[in-house]
């Protein structure tokens, strides 16, 4: 039981270019979600799925798409990359009384 | 929209001593979660309340929700270095756990 797992850990981006950011869960969890963490700014949700096929956008979603076509699986596609997502992103997966946090991904677009 | 306020924003204590950390919401609280984090890490799930006057431990930590102050309160008791690290409150935005706001976080420290 791996419980949710993403990849990559590291990433260097040039501004410009797209990636694909893996998230997974082995728990059989409806919900999962997206956020970024940033200095003096918390976690911040940006994409949320309550089951496959089902998404929904969360407080700041602009340069970034999900789709969610299994229950294991929810990636996180940035579409050209900007200084601004320069974060730690975290994919989360949720029963109704308990969320669980990948380990996270560090991204740097220069 | 909801918002979470964490105090304190910084604590060091002595090992052996007590701390509380407080989370007061904006807005009713439906379902309220506390994390640690350790610098670089993911985010541990420690507990999750979910009704007024609920209360909650996991080993020497304790957690309770005062619904009619829209807070909740998390208690060390004999603290470790061990429990260093960031204490972040979540609370359920829309009342799915998909979509929790997050506090800025507690930093601890706890000294020899």
């Amino acid at each position: 039981n791996a419980g949710v797992t993403q990849t990559p850990k590291f990433q260097v981006l040039k501004t410009g270019q797209s990636m694909t950011l893996q998230c997974a869960q082995d728990m059989n969890h409806e919900y999962m979600s997206w956020y970024r963490q940033d200095p003096g700014m918390g976690l911040r949700l940006i994409h949320y799925s309550v089951g496959a096929g089902i998404t929904d956008q969360g407080e700041v979603p602009n340069g970034y798409n999900v789709s969610r076509s299994t229950t294991e699986d929810f990636p996180l596609r940035l579409l050209s990359a900007a200084p601004s997502q320069t974060s730690v992103y975290f994919c989360a997966s949720s029963s109704p009384y308990e969320q669980y946090f990948g380990p996270g991904t560090r991204l740097t677009v220069t | 929209s909801q918002e979470l306020e964490q105090s304190p924003q910084s604590l060091i204590v002595q090992e052996g001593k007590n701390l509380t950390i407080n989370c007061t919401s904006s807005k009713t609280l439906y379902g309220l979660y506390w994390y640690k984090q350790k610098y670089g890490e993911g985010l541990i799930f420690l507990m999750m309340l979910q009704k007024g006057g609920e209360e909650k431990s996991h080993e020497k930590i304790t957690a309770k929700l005062d619904e009619k102050k829209q807070q909740s309160s998390l208690h060390i008791t004999a603290s470790q270095p061990s429990h260093a690290g960031i204490y972040l409150c979540g609370a359920e935005a829309g009342g799915t756990a998909s979509k929790l706001t997050f506090g800025t976080g507690t930093r601890l420290q706890v000294t020899l």
